[in-house]
């Protein structure tokens, strides 16, 4: 069965440190790969994807994603955090067989950026 | 537009009975997913209806069942209702099945005593 582990459940940082928050996911087919990101008192939204092509996929508000099929991670980083980015970021799977709606997530990683 | 709507969005039930949560997807979507979140855990798929058609069913027991009404609107219903479905339910919608961007509402919380 498909799961999705996400390494970290609290990361604390100041502003303007750098993200990586990682994931790895147990699939042996094809993958489509996500990151969700939630906002303190708004509903889940989509960050970045990846379906094929260039494993870098670069998303919203400055965040990317690389995909290491041989390690089987789809870890998001971002640069330089900002106190916005204080949220809760989901890493999600889906088997690339037309299982659109069926994402598995991961617990969730709790991110709290000081100013 | 409005995004995908979900009432109520809080409810407390007790323990054996049955609740009933409404999910209203973004106009022109027409596949409806729904998810469990637990507190602590990421949202765990329950149900996909397409075009009224289950597409879709995650590991959850008989008590969980949902329907697909024409104007694509949808509901989830459990029955005998335990402590332990005390969680996030999640609506998202897509316009079609095969899609791979899930929009989400902001679900309805539910407390079992």
């Amino acid at each position: 069965a498909q799961s999705v582990s996400q390494h970290n459940h609290h990361v604390i940082l100041s502003e303007a440190a750098s993200l990586e928050l990682g994931c790895n996911y147990s699939y042996g087919g094809t993958v489509n790969l996500f990151w969700y990101v939630q906002y303190p008192g708004q509903h889940l939204q989509l960050l970045l994807k990846y379906f094929s092509g260039d494993p870098l996929v670069k998303g919203i508000k400055g965040f990317e994603a690389e995909f290491i099929k041989s390690k089987f991670s789809f870890n998001l980083r971002k640069p330089s955090v900002q106190w916005s980015d204080t949220a809760e970021y989901f890493c999600a799977v889906n088997a690339g067989d037309n299982q659109g709606g069926k994402l598995i997530f991961g617990q969730g990683t709790e991110l709290s950026v000081k100013p | 537009d409005a995004g995908v709507t979900q009432s109520p969005t809080h409810l407390i039930k007790t323990r054996g009975q049955h609740v009933t949560l409404r999910c209203s997807p973004i106009s022109g979507h027409k596949s409806v997913s729904w998810y469990q979140q637990v507190l602590g855990q990421g949202p765990q798929f329950i149900f996909q209806y397409y075009e009224k058609e289950e597409r879709g069913r995650g590991n959850f027991p008989d008590r969980f069942s949902a329907r697909q009404f024409p104007n694509y609107s949808s509901e989830l219903n459990v029955n005998a209702l335990l402590l332990g479905d005390s969680a996030l339910y999640l609506c998202a919608s897509s316009p079609l099945p095969g899609e791979e961007k899930l929009f989400f509402g902001s679900g309805t919380q539910l407390s079992v005593l």
